[in-house]
């Protein structure tokens, strides 16, 4: 596609709810990132892929966060027994390929709203 | 500890004239440096980048320095127009130094251009 794509837009779940947050990134875009960003703060990093293999998952708060990327391509998020303070929005970026030459910055979707309550 | 810091307080700036946002590092040394506007509702876009062996790099009315020593990074806009008025996010990006590549953003600035 033209753009990377998020879906859905906005999610509301009750505490205690499991969510998946879905991103298609740009095709054949090698990286693919995901952030959380909180109102009125920067994206904060969560993890990263090269392809379908996760080489960094530092950023990811606690085990109720697992991200994947079987085939390389669509990547998800998956949020389980959410909290309120997983209230956010969750960016996901993609990048051509080779870290070593950023030169076009990153691609980002405009991100998944989710709301706990 | 690692700090990144712009200006958490909205800058207002009358059209026509150049906004200056500053990006502060600590305890980091980055191979790169991005910026990013944000709008509302939606996802950064990227602008510039620049190396940590260049001084400066300008797009269109856009100009963005780099000091080391420093550790900071100015942002300008020229010839502000109402619709350069959003958020604007600075980036490190460690390069081959740390495995990844992932962005570590600043707070970000508000920009309001006022007609």
């Amino acid at each position: 596609g033209a753009g990377v794509s998020q879906s859905p837009r906005y999610k509301v779940a009750k505490r205690g709810q499991d969510v998946a947050l879905r991103c298609d990134p740009i095709s054949g875009h090698v990286s693919l990132f995901w952030y959380q960003q909180a109102l009125g703060q920067g994206p904060e990093f969560l993890t990263y892929f090269q392809n379908e293999a996760q080489l960094d998952k530092s950023g990811l708060p606690s085990d109720r966060f697992f991200a994947e990327r079987p085939e390389g391509s669509v990547s998800t998020l998956k949020i389980q027994r959410t909290q309120q303070e997983d209230s956010a929005v969750y960016l996901c970026a993609s990048s051509l390929g080779s870290p070593r030459l950023p030169t076009r910055g990153y691609t980002f979707g405009s991100g998944t709203r989710l709301t706990v309550v | 500890s690692q700090k990144i810091e712009q200006n958490s307080e909205a800058l207002n700036i009358q059209e026509g004239k150049t906004a200056t946002l500053t990006c502060n590092y600590t305890n980091y040394s980055p191979a790169y440096l991005q910026w990013y506007r944000q709008d509302p509702g939606r996802g950064p876009v990227f602008l510039l980048l620049i190396r940590e062996n260049e001084k400066e790099k300008r797009k269109e009315r856009l100009k963005v320095t780099f000091d080391t020593t420093l550790k900071q990074s100015l942002f300008h806009i020229t010839a502000s127009q109402p619709a350069d008025s959003a958020t604007y996010l600075c980036a490190l990006d460690m390069g081959i130094k740390a495995a990844g590549n992932k962005l570590t953003f600043g707070g970000g600035t508000r920009v309001l251009v006022k007609p």
